[in-house]
């Protein structure tokens, strides 16, 4: 299995609703990441898991919650959004030890809009 | 993550060689050059790595100057599924386990 799973593909939420966005790994690496992307911008690094410990978080609003329970599963709660947080959420996994090396996988992202 | 410099956009025929260029000049002598591409609804995917010598596999091929300051992608016969960003990303020895930080890519176009 030489994929990154991310759930649900497509995800319409209130602002004062709570989600949450899965990704799910079985390559077993032990980074996880979570990105964000607005329309025609690259992704922007929010959350990295290095063995299920967090290790970075890039000034992320508090309203976005990571989880990493376990080295396959990477959760991202969502709470009290706003409508500029409709985004394609995007999550990776990689080795975390290959060195300079390629291995970064991402999924396919959950696109994401707050009304 | 050193930066990198890419032209915004390039177009392109089918069928036809393209050649994705990349300045890094300050790259250090331990970073390797990464690109990855991003197809239209999806996430990025890997496409090709390298440090000093010119690399090919099924995907591209990576030429670099041999001064490492820049370095160019080549996809030798380009189809409509290669329409994408293409984003080429500076990775050094220490960083194993860190996250990609992408800047603006290329979008390359391609034609019938």
């Amino acid at each position: 299995d030489t994929e990154v799973t991310q759930t649900p593909k497509h995800l319409v939420m209130g602002m004062t609703n709570k989600k949450s966005l899965k990704c799910e790994q079985h390559m077993g690496h032990r980074a996880m990441y979570w990105y964000k992307q607005k329309a025609k911008k690259p992704p922007e690094l929010m959350f990295v898991y290095s063995y299920e410990k967090l290790s970075i978080n890039e000034s992320v609003p508090s309203r976005f919650s990571p989880e990493c329970p376990n080295s396959s599963l990477l959760n991202l709660h969502l709470h009290a959004l706003q409508p500029e947080d409709s985004a394609l959420y995007l999550c990776a996994s990689s080795q975390g030890k290959e060195g300079a090396r390629g291995g970064y996988t991402f999924g396919s992202g959950t696109r994401l809009t707050v009304v | 993550d050193a930066k990198t410099t890419q032209p915004n956009s390039m177009e392109s025929n089918e069928e036809e060689p393209v050649h994705l260029p990349c300045n890094h000049s300050t790259i250090s002598g331990t970073d390797y050059i990464h690109w990855y591409r991003q197809l239209p609804s999806q996430g990025p995917e890997y496409v090709i790595h390298g440090l000093t010598s010119n690399v090919n596999n099924r995907m591209a091929s990576l030429a670099i100057a041999e001064d490492r300051k820049s370095s160019t992608l080549i996809l030798h016969r380009a189809t409509l599924r290669d329409a994408a960003v293409y984003y080429c990303i500076l990775r050094g020895l220490n960083q194993a386990g860190t996250a990609l930080i992408f800047g603006k890519g290329t979008t390359l176009s391609v034609s019938s």
